[in-house]
């Protein structure tokens, strides 16, 4: 139980376009859902905390106008990188919780890796 | 603000040696602690979790005891594996806030 999953598992785009990522709880309804960022050999930077229904909190120095996120329902979140550029490129992995509270456990999804070209 | 510390890898062990790997924190409250595994080009997965003071989780013959005393929660294996090859984070949730804050990760290589 609890599996996340994301959507796609890789894309390449052209600099100036914009790149939509699903993240989806399978099996569980998600209060919550978590955006990271992940450089290589690096741990994970949280991006944003994204609540269904309500609109998304960005950690300190994350553009919310470039990185969309959209909660519209218990199992599904989306980031679109918006006028992606290269220094875009990152591996990006979503993550839920439970809903309800009942649980601080967070279920990561597979992650997703964008490349602009 | 609450922080976590991990040992810096990598650890390139042989198989069946003893792992440790160390994880130590800062933070108010009783935050809940955890140990995530990253296998190449993949996401995170679950492997252990402790809520409370002297739990201790286990999982897959990886174990670890959140240790406030000493504000640690190192995660041990007395058998490693070729397929235990990975990178290991440690995470904390704090008190009243399901965020959560990650250590740089170990990169532990096991040699058949």
């Amino acid at each position: 139980g609890a599996v996340v999953s994301q959507h796609p598992s890789w894309v390449i785009c052209k600099s100036g376009t914009s790149v939509k990522i699903e993240c989806r709880s399978l099996d569980f309804q998600a209060t919550t859902m978590f955006w990271y960022r992940q450089f290589p050999k690096q741990s994970l930077m949280l991006m944003a905390t994204s609540n269904e229904g309500s609109k998304a909190t960005y950690e300190q120095g994350v553009e919310k106008d470039k990185f969309l996120i959209n909660h519209a329902s218990l199992t599904l979140s989306t980031l679109t990188v918006t006028s992606a550029h290269p220094e875009d490129s990152s591996f990006y992995i979503c993550s839920a919780s439970l809903a309800g509270g009942r649980s601080d456990t967070q279920y990561f999804g597979p992650g997703t890796r964008l490349t602009v070209l | 603000g609450n922080s976590v510390t991990q040992m810096e890898g990598p650890v390139t062990l042989s198989e069946e040696a003893f792992l440790t790997i160390n994880c130590t924190y800062t933070a108010t409250g009783y935050p809940s602690l955890f140990w995530y595994v990253q296998y190449p080009g993949e996401g995170l997965q679950l492997l252990l979790k402790a809520t409370k003071a002297d739990d201790k989780g286990s999982n897959k013959g990886f174990e670890a005891t959140y240790r406030k005393e000493t504000t640690s929660f190192h995660l041990e294996k007395g058998s490693v594996q070729v397929s235990d090859s990975a990178v290991y984070f440690c995470a904390l949730s704090g008190s009243g806030t399901y965020k959560y804050i990650f250590g740089t990760g170990t990169r532990l290589k096991v040699l058949a």
